[in-house]
């Protein structure tokens, strides 16, 4: 089974500062769906970026941006400009691109942002 | 805001009574999945539902049952309630197209549910 990591469990950022989340996965597949979904207190899960790992460019959605890196299979996402609003649970989600209609999720990175 | 309905919010139970959880997908998908959320963890996939049929399932055991009803909607049903079964469960609508995977999965708010 595909395992993903999240090796941050906590970040903090100052408002209107960049921040970086880190994401690993192990997959044997060449072709899946990557995701980074925002889980805010209120609960529910928000679809942030997708990325597609058959493109090699990195999905950028305004101020959220990811670096993508097939063959290290990490999945990092930039979140520029920060804003109060960004503070939230944080997961990164792993799809296979075949039949497979599981997603695997990280364990998540809590993300503060200071004022 | 997806368009992706759960109820009830949240919902108190005591240590082997039964539970019906209900989902309402998104407006034009066709596919819903349930997973189960403990408190500090990430979603864990229960099962998978399309064309009102189980498609994929994860490691749960069989008291984890579902429905899905001709509109798309659906049910979880979990018997025999264990005190480990308290977490939040989110249902997530998609679109899958005939012969293809899933698409982009859309979450509800979630249940809380408690064990007692």
């Amino acid at each position: 089974a595909q395992t993903v990591t999240q090796s941050q469990p906590e970040m903090s950022v100052q408002e209107a500062e960049t921040v970086t989340l880190s994401c690993t996965y192990d997959t044997s597949e060449s072709d899946y769906y990557l995701f980074w979904y925002k889980q805010p207190p209120s609960r529910q899960m928000i679809l942030v970026i997708r990325q597609e790992a058959y493109k090699q460019q990195n999905a950028t959605e305004n101020r959220f941006s990811v670096n993508f890196q097939k063959a290290a299979k990490s999945f990092s996402l930039k979140i520029s400009d920060s804003q109060l609003g960004d503070a939230a649970m944080y997961f990164c989600a792993y799809r296979s691109a075949g039949t497979g209609n599981q997603f695997y999720f990280g364990t998540g990175t809590s993300l503060t942002v200071i004022p | 805001e997806t368009g992706v309905t759960q109820s009830p919010t949240h919902l108190i139970k005591t240590r082997g009574q039964q539970v019906t959880l209900r989902c309402s997908s998104q407006s034009g998908h066709n596919t819903v999945s349930w997973y189960q959320q403990a408190l500090g963890q990430g979603p864990q996939f229960i099962f998978q539902y399309y064309r009102e049929e189980e498609n994929g399932r994860g490691n749960f055991p069989p008291r984890f049952s579902g429905l899905q009803f001709p509109n798309y909607s659906s049910e979880l049903n979990v018997n025999a309630l264990e005190l480990d079964d308290s977490a939040l469960y989110l249902c997530a609508s998609s679109l899958r197209l005939a012969g293809g995977p899933t698409d982009t999965q859309y979450f509800g708010p979630g249940t809380r549910l408690t064990v007692l």
